[in-house]
């Protein structure tokens, strides 16, 4: 079964950085890109980041542009979200996702979600 | 950036009725679209992809369609499972973008 577990969420003050941490078993991690995608409490989907399997193509959306890294390490069956200068719009659940089959960058399935609140 | 535009917003139906979702694109997508449901506490559920491809496990009841700018979700008869907030998405260009959301309720 695939399954894929975040961690690393909590309550950080604004300016401040957290390390997203997305664990994935159940399928061979180095063959798929992973995502990242936000929700704001109440409020719909925003995608933030993508990082291709084999981490050389990396995209971010312009909210979190310079601010945020994705990066993985396939030997870990990991990704990871560094955020930096965080803000109270980065407030969210946090989710990993893995994409379907390569080049089919659909989201499925996510992981249950890390909260990050940012707040002094 | 592709803003995609989904109506409506809320739509009230009762179990068994046909539910017929709308997700309009700012510029051509192709067949890029895709749609998502979420529930109460529980993260997202790929459904439909390319348009008119029924992810693993996704029941017969729930069909896309479209192309470019103008793309459909139907759920033929609305079962209680299905009442829920349903996301389109594009996955033709950098930024990828979410439609803002239809919430299915029961009447």
């Amino acid at each position: 079964e695939v399954q894929l577990v975040e961690s690393g969420g909590g309550l950080v003050k604004p300016g401040g950085s957290l390390r997203l941490s997305c664990a994935g078993s159940g399928f061979t991690f180095s063959s798929f890109s992973m995502n990242w995608v936000r929700q704001a409490p109440g409020k719909g989907l925003e995608w933030v980041s993508s990082i291709s399997s084999s981490g050389t193509y990396m995209y971010h959306a312009d909210s979190v542009r310079g601010r945020f890294t994705v990066s993985r390490d396939n030997a870990k069956n990991s990704a990871y979200l560094q955020m930096n200068s965080l803000r109270a719009e980065d407030t969210a659940v946090y989710y990993c996702a893995k994409s379907i089959a390569a080049r089919l960058d659909w989201f499925d399935p996510w992981g249950q979600g890390t909260l990050v609140t940012v707040s002094s | 950036e592709i803003v995609l535009t989904q109506s409506p917003a809320t739509l009230s139906l009762s179990p068994g009725e046909r539910a017929t979702l709308s997700c309009r694109a700012s510029q051509s997508v192709s067949s890029y679209l895709g749609w998502y449901q979420q529930k109460p506490g529980q993260p997202p559920r790929l459904l439909i992809y390319d348009a008119s491809n029924r992810a693993t496990g996704i029941p017969a009841r729930f069909s896309g369609s479209g192309s470019g700018t103008d793309f459909t979700l139907t759920i033929s008869s609305l079962e209680p499972e299905d009442f829920a907030v349903y996301y389109c998405q594009q996955r033709s260009d950098w930024p990828r973008t979410f439609g803002q959301g239809t919430k299915v309720e029961i009447k």
